[in-house]
Protein backbone atom coordinates (compact mmCIF):
# COMPACT_ATOMS: atom_id res chain seq x y z
CA UNK A 1 0.00 0.00 0.00
CA UNK A 2 1.16 3.71 0.02
CA UNK A 3 3.51 5.32 2.16
CA UNK A 4 2.84 8.01 4.79
CA UNK A 5 5.07 8.80 6.63
CA UNK A 6 4.61 11.04 9.98
CA UNK A 7 7.14 12.94 12.33
CA UNK A 8 8.13 13.32 15.05
CA UNK A 9 6.48 9.92 16.33
CA UNK A 10 6.59 11.79 19.58
CA UNK A 11 7.09 15.10 21.21
CA UNK A 12 7.45 16.64 24.72
CA UNK A 13 6.86 20.36 25.01
CA UNK A 14 6.27 22.96 27.43
CA UNK A 15 2.67 24.62 27.38
CA UNK A 16 2.26 28.34 25.86
CA UNK A 17 4.94 26.80 22.99
CA UNK A 18 4.26 25.53 19.70
CA UNK A 19 4.68 22.31 17.88
CA UNK A 20 4.70 21.10 14.04
CA UNK A 21 4.16 17.73 13.38
CA UNK A 22 4.78 16.91 9.08
CA UNK A 23 3.14 14.41 7.26
CA UNK A 24 3.97 13.52 3.95
CA UNK A 25 3.58 10.93 1.27
CA UNK A 26 6.44 9.06 0.20
CA UNK A 27 5.65 7.23 -3.09
CA UNK A 28 2.44 8.95 -4.45
CA UNK A 29 0.97 12.93 -4.27
CA UNK A 30 -1.44 13.77 -2.40
CA UNK A 31 -3.76 16.63 -2.65
CA UNK A 32 -5.79 15.99 -0.29
CA UNK A 33 -4.64 14.70 3.42
CA UNK A 34 -6.40 14.40 6.56
CA UNK A 35 -5.75 15.17 10.36
CA UNK A 36 -7.11 13.35 13.28
CA UNK A 37 -7.17 13.52 16.77
CA UNK A 38 -7.30 10.66 19.08
CA UNK A 39 -8.17 10.38 22.64
CA UNK A 40 -7.31 7.16 24.45
CA UNK A 41 -9.44 4.07 23.80
CA UNK A 42 -11.34 6.04 21.39
CA UNK A 43 -11.97 6.34 17.73
CA UNK A 44 -10.58 8.74 15.38
CA UNK A 45 -12.12 12.51 15.13
CA UNK A 46 -11.01 14.40 11.96
CA UNK A 47 -10.27 17.29 12.77
CA UNK A 48 -9.23 19.00 9.17
CA UNK A 49 -8.81 18.52 5.60
CA UNK A 50 -5.61 19.54 4.08
CA UNK A 51 -5.82 20.87 0.67
CA UNK A 52 -2.78 21.43 -1.51
CA UNK A 53 -2.13 25.32 -2.51
CA UNK A 54 -5.74 26.50 -0.29
CA UNK A 55 -6.84 26.75 2.94
CA UNK A 56 -7.83 23.66 4.95
CA UNK A 57 -11.39 22.73 5.81
CA UNK A 58 -11.84 22.78 9.71
CA UNK A 59 -14.40 20.63 10.90
CA UNK A 60 -16.78 22.10 13.79
CA UNK A 61 -15.35 22.75 17.25
CA UNK A 62 -11.59 22.97 16.20
CA UNK A 63 -9.68 26.29 16.78
CA UNK A 64 -8.69 27.24 13.23
CA UNK A 65 -5.87 29.46 14.99
CA UNK A 66 -4.52 27.08 17.69
CA UNK A 67 -4.35 24.12 14.92
CA UNK A 68 -2.88 25.81 11.60
CA UNK A 69 -2.29 23.86 8.88
CA UNK A 70 -0.41 23.89 5.74
CA UNK A 71 0.17 22.04 2.76
CA UNK A 72 2.15 23.70 0.33
CA UNK A 73 3.24 20.47 -2.01
CA UNK A 74 1.70 17.29 -2.75
CA UNK A 75 3.72 15.57 -0.84
CA UNK A 76 3.71 17.52 2.04
CA UNK A 77 1.16 18.59 5.10
CA UNK A 78 1.99 19.97 8.48
CA UNK A 79 0.31 20.92 11.72
CA UNK A 80 1.19 23.33 14.11
CA UNK A 81 -0.09 23.27 17.51
CA UNK A 82 0.51 27.03 18.61
CA UNK A 83 0.26 27.95 21.86
CA UNK A 84 0.16 24.49 23.24
CA UNK A 85 -1.62 23.79 26.77
CA UNK A 86 -1.74 20.35 28.46
CA UNK A 87 -5.14 20.10 27.40
CA UNK A 88 -4.02 19.60 23.86
CA UNK A 89 -2.03 16.59 25.09
CA UNK A 90 -2.98 13.70 22.56
CA UNK A 91 -2.49 11.18 19.72
CA UNK A 92 -2.23 13.08 16.60
CA UNK A 93 -2.34 11.13 13.27
CA UNK A 94 -2.34 12.12 9.30
CA UNK A 95 -3.75 10.37 6.21
CA UNK A 96 -4.06 10.33 2.76
CA UNK A 97 -6.28 8.40 0.50
CA UNK A 98 -5.25 6.89 -2.94
CA UNK A 99 -7.64 4.31 -5.15
CA UNK A 100 -7.04 1.25 -3.08
CA UNK A 101 -7.81 2.98 0.27
CA UNK A 102 -6.58 5.66 2.86
CA UNK A 103 -3.37 5.31 4.54
CA UNK A 104 -2.35 6.32 7.72
CA UNK A 105 1.02 8.03 9.40
CA UNK A 106 2.40 7.04 12.07
CA UNK A 107 1.21 8.95 14.57
CA UNK A 108 2.29 11.63 16.54
CA UNK A 109 2.28 11.22 20.65
CA UNK A 110 1.42 14.86 22.18
CA UNK A 111 2.53 15.44 25.42
CA UNK A 112 2.21 19.75 26.72
CA UNK A 113 3.73 20.01 30.53
CA UNK B 1 -24.85 12.66 14.02
CA UNK B 2 -22.84 9.02 14.51
CA UNK B 3 -22.96 7.29 10.63
CA UNK B 4 -21.27 3.90 11.78
CA UNK B 5 -22.28 1.79 14.69
CA UNK B 6 -19.42 -1.07 15.80
CA UNK B 7 -20.33 -3.63 17.98
CA UNK B 8 -18.83 -5.04 20.44
CA UNK B 9 -16.87 -2.32 22.09
CA UNK B 10 -14.34 -5.07 23.41
CA UNK B 11 -13.89 -8.88 22.70
CA UNK B 12 -11.97 -11.61 24.08
CA UNK B 13 -11.15 -14.80 22.47
CA UNK B 14 -9.29 -17.84 22.45
CA UNK B 15 -6.49 -18.42 20.31
CA UNK B 16 -7.66 -20.55 16.99
CA UNK B 17 -11.05 -19.20 17.93
CA UNK B 18 -13.00 -16.72 15.52
CA UNK B 19 -13.18 -13.59 16.10
CA UNK B 20 -16.34 -11.26 15.01
CA UNK B 21 -17.12 -7.34 14.62
CA UNK B 22 -20.01 -5.91 13.06
CA UNK B 23 -20.94 -2.46 11.95
CA UNK B 24 -24.14 -0.79 10.81
CA UNK B 25 -24.52 2.23 8.44
CA UNK B 26 -26.94 4.70 8.11
CA UNK B 27 -26.06 6.46 4.61
CA UNK B 28 -27.11 4.77 1.87
CA UNK B 29 -24.45 6.93 -0.49
CA UNK B 30 -21.52 5.13 1.34
CA UNK B 31 -19.75 3.10 -1.20
CA UNK B 32 -16.36 2.00 0.11
CA UNK B 33 -16.07 -0.03 3.27
CA UNK B 34 -12.58 -0.26 4.92
CA UNK B 35 -11.48 -2.01 7.97
CA UNK B 36 -8.18 -1.04 10.21
CA UNK B 37 -6.01 -2.47 12.71
CA UNK B 38 -4.35 -0.50 15.26
CA UNK B 39 -2.05 -1.84 17.64
CA UNK B 40 -1.19 1.41 21.24
CA UNK B 41 0.81 4.04 19.82
CA UNK B 42 0.56 3.47 16.33
CA UNK B 43 -1.69 4.83 13.00
CA UNK B 44 -4.36 2.57 11.27
CA UNK B 45 -2.99 -0.01 9.43
CA UNK B 46 -5.63 -0.59 6.19
CA UNK B 47 -6.67 -4.31 6.77
CA UNK B 48 -9.37 -5.16 3.77
CA UNK B 49 -12.20 -3.41 2.09
CA UNK B 50 -14.97 -3.84 0.57
CA UNK B 51 -17.45 -2.25 -2.19
CA UNK B 52 -21.29 -3.08 -1.89
CA UNK B 53 -21.93 -4.58 -5.23
CA UNK B 54 -19.62 -8.12 -3.53
CA UNK B 55 -21.09 -9.76 0.07
CA UNK B 56 -17.84 -11.11 0.36
CA UNK B 57 -14.42 -10.76 0.34
CA UNK B 58 -11.56 -12.86 2.26
CA UNK B 59 -8.20 -12.01 2.33
CA UNK B 60 -6.08 -14.60 4.52
CA UNK B 61 -7.46 -15.40 7.41
CA UNK B 62 -9.79 -12.38 7.34
CA UNK B 63 -13.42 -11.89 6.08
CA UNK B 64 -15.72 -9.15 5.45
CA UNK B 65 -19.30 -10.00 4.73
CA UNK B 66 -21.36 -7.13 3.69
CA UNK B 67 -25.15 -7.13 3.97
CA UNK B 68 -26.79 -3.93 1.52
CA UNK B 69 -30.47 -4.69 2.06
CA UNK B 70 -29.41 -4.63 6.32
CA UNK B 71 -26.75 -2.03 5.64
CA UNK B 72 -24.74 -3.90 8.03
CA UNK B 73 -21.13 -5.19 7.44
CA UNK B 74 -18.52 -7.11 9.60
CA UNK B 75 -15.37 -8.91 10.28
CA UNK B 76 -14.59 -12.05 10.63
CA UNK B 77 -11.01 -13.56 11.75
CA UNK B 78 -10.03 -16.93 11.57
CA UNK B 79 -7.94 -18.91 13.59
CA UNK B 80 -7.62 -16.00 15.70
CA UNK B 81 -3.64 -15.45 17.22
CA UNK B 82 -2.49 -13.68 20.10
CA UNK B 83 -0.79 -11.38 17.46
CA UNK B 84 -4.04 -9.66 16.35
CA UNK B 85 -4.57 -8.58 19.96
CA UNK B 86 -5.45 -4.66 18.92
CA UNK B 87 -8.33 -2.33 17.90
CA UNK B 88 -10.36 -2.33 14.87
CA UNK B 89 -11.88 0.33 13.34
CA UNK B 90 -14.64 -0.49 10.46
CA UNK B 91 -15.04 2.84 8.64
CA UNK B 92 -17.39 4.26 5.23
CA UNK B 93 -16.88 6.46 2.67
CA UNK B 94 -19.11 8.00 -0.14
CA UNK B 95 -16.24 7.61 -2.88
CA UNK B 96 -13.11 6.09 -3.19
CA UNK B 97 -11.61 9.36 -4.28
CA UNK B 98 -8.68 11.41 -2.57
CA UNK B 99 -10.97 14.20 -1.32
CA UNK B 100 -13.11 11.23 0.00
CA UNK B 101 -13.44 11.63 4.08
CA UNK B 102 -14.22 8.19 6.10
CA UNK B 103 -16.40 8.11 9.14
CA UNK B 104 -15.17 5.98 11.48
CA UNK B 105 -16.81 3.56 14.29
CA UNK B 106 -15.93 3.42 17.48
CA UNK B 107 -13.52 0.78 17.69
CA UNK B 108 -13.52 -2.89 19.22
CA UNK B 109 -10.92 -3.98 21.61
CA UNK B 110 -9.61 -7.65 20.74
CA UNK B 111 -7.93 -9.62 22.96
CA UNK B 112 -6.78 -13.56 22.32
CA UNK B 113 -5.74 -15.07 25.09
CA UNK B 114 -3.01 -18.17 23.85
Amino acid sequence: GAVVSQHPSWVICKSGTSVKIECRSLDFQATTMFWYRQFPKQSLMLMATSNEGSKATYEQGVEKDKFLINHASLTLSTLTVTSAHPEDSSFYICSARVVGGAFFGQGTRLTVV
Amino acid sequence: QQQVKQSPQSLIVQKGGISIINCAYENTAFDYFPWYQQFPGKGPALLIAIRPDVSEKKEGRFTISFNKSAKQFSLHIMDSQPGDSATYFCAASTRETSGSRLTFGEGTQLTVNP
